[in-house]
């Protein structure tokens, strides 16, 4: 069974820092992965689709890179914002044939101060 | 266009009423999931839709029923829910299989 983890789980820095978030996951057999954001209550924003056959990909401040055989992503966020604070979480997609699967990490809660 | 749209916003239901959520996308994706996402926890699929056919089922209660009428629009029918059901229910859909997924904003579902 596919595990997808977050790290850290909740992060604070203040506004111009420069930022890392990472997602690791256990099976490598995934298809694409993508970036979303969340806010509050609200739905999910996607924010970058990497797939399996890009190593980056890159929109606006951020960057994001995939790294299959070592099963870890990262998102960079540059020059960081007050309204970049939300909860940004990776989702593996895993194509099974008929289907595809999102299968989303844990999450992590960005805040950034003024 | 990369909306998806979902109705009602909120619902209040009690254990014994029947209630459908809607979602609704007009971007020609073929593809179509509902997934239930209980506070500070990820999304978890419930199902997936392709080409109008159900294509996975993750063991999910009978009580919820998907419906894909057409391939623009997808219902999920609720009946004898539990207080546990209580959650953000997300719709989302994509062109093809594992491309790019767009989520619509959630359905708050609170059974009372």
């Amino acid at each position: 069974k596919q595990e997808v983890t977050q790290i850290p789980a909740a992060l604070s820095v203040p506004e111009g820092e420069n930022l890392v978030l990472n997602c690791s996951f256990t099976d490598s057999a995934i298809y694409n992965l993508q970036w979303f954001r969340q806010d509050p209550g609200k739905g999910l924003t996607s924010l970058l689709l990497i797939q399996s056959s890009q190593r980056e990909q890159t929109s606006g401040r951020l960057n994001a890179s995939l790294d299959k055989s070592s099963g870890r992503s990262t998102l960079y966020i540059a020059a960081s914002q007050p309204g970049d604070s939300a909860t940004y979480l990776c989702a593996v997609i895993r194509y099974t044939g008929t289907a595809s699967k999102l299968t989303f990490g844990t999450g992590t809660r960005l805040q950034v101060t003024l | 266009d990369t909306e998806v749209t979902q109705t009602p916003k909120h619902l209040v239901m009690g254990m014994t009423n029947k209630k459908s959520l809607k979602c609704e996308q007009h971007m020609g994706h073929r593809a179509m999931y509902w997934y239930k996402q209980k506070a500070k926890k990820p999304p978890e699929l419930m199902f997936v839709y392709s080409y109008e056919k159900l294509s996975i089922n993750e063991s999910v209660p009978s009580r919820f029923s998907p419906e894909c009428p057409n391939s623009s629009l997808l219902n999920l029918h609720l009946h004898a829910l539990q207080p546990e059901d209580s959650a953000l229910y997300l719709c989302a859909s994509s062109q093809f299989l594992a491309t790019e997924a767009f989520f619509g904003q959630g359905t708050r579902l609170t059974v009372v």
